[in-house]
């Protein structure tokens, strides 16, 4: 079964430190992988994705991504936390077969940045 | 990237009753994602709209429960029918390809109680 996992439910970071979000996934062949932040009582934001090209992602807020297909893994990351990032993060899946444009969400894990 | 908007932005129902939800988009998109997320869990997918043809659901969902149209390139609607406090969930509507190829952006949501 495809799916994907973020193993930890909260992520703990003081301020100016850098973050790092963990997602794997269990998808056949090459999917697109995303990452999506939630703030309280909004809707899902575009951070960044990967498809094809460049291990290293840069997308929205500082944040960037490491695709590594060995691990089946694509960890978020920024290089200095900043309060206002505290959130939920969502990673996503698409499958590249199936004839529709599915995303498998994982769990989500909450980030919490500390002053 | 193009405006979503989603109508009511929560609600309280009671039981055996139905809402209709509205989503609607400022360009013209071809695929439209409805999902799922229950309180503290991740997304779930409903089904996917393509405005011309019969939505496309998901295990677990079926057309009698969450009926949707998809009347044209900008607007959808999902009802969630007969109502019970199961169905209290947050509801979003999903684009594809408005700014970026391939990637879903979400309306802001409804949240909906079941009492």
């Amino acid at each position: 079964a495809q799916s994907v996992a973020q193993p930890e439910d909260q992520v703990n970071v003081a301020e100016g430190n850098p973050l790092t979000v963990k997602c794997t996934y269990s998808v056949s062949g090459n999917p697109y992988l995303f990452w999506y932040v939630q703030y309280p009582n909004r809707g899902l934001q575009f951070l960044l994705k990967y498809i094809t090209g460049d291990n290293l992602v840069k997308g929205s807020y500082g944040f960037e991504a490491e695709f590594n297909k060995s691990q089946t893994s694509f960890h978020l990351k920024k290089p200095s936390a900043l309060v206002s990032d505290s959130a939920l993060y969502f990673c996503a899946v698409r499958p590249v077969s199936g004839g529709y444009n599915k995303l498998i969400f994982g769990a989500g894990t909450r980030l919490a940045v500390h002053p | 990237s193009a405006v979503i908007s989603q109508k009511p932005s929560r609600d309280i129902c009671q039981r055996g009753t139905s809402l209709t939800i509205q989503c609607q988009v400022d360009s013209q998109v071809t695929m439209m994602f409805w999902y799922r997320q229950q309180p503290g869990q991740s997304l779930t997918l409903i089904a996917t709209a393509n405005q011309g043809s019969e939505a496309t659901y998901e295990s677990g969902f079926v057309i009698d429960k969450f009926p949707i149209s998809r009347p044209n390139l900008t607007f959808s609607t999902l009802t969630v029918s007969n109502m019970s406090p199961e169905d209290s969930s947050i509801y979003l509507c999903s684009v594809e390809g408005r700014p970026s190829a391939s990637t879903q952006y979400f309306g802001p949501g409804t949240r909906l109680t079941v009492l």
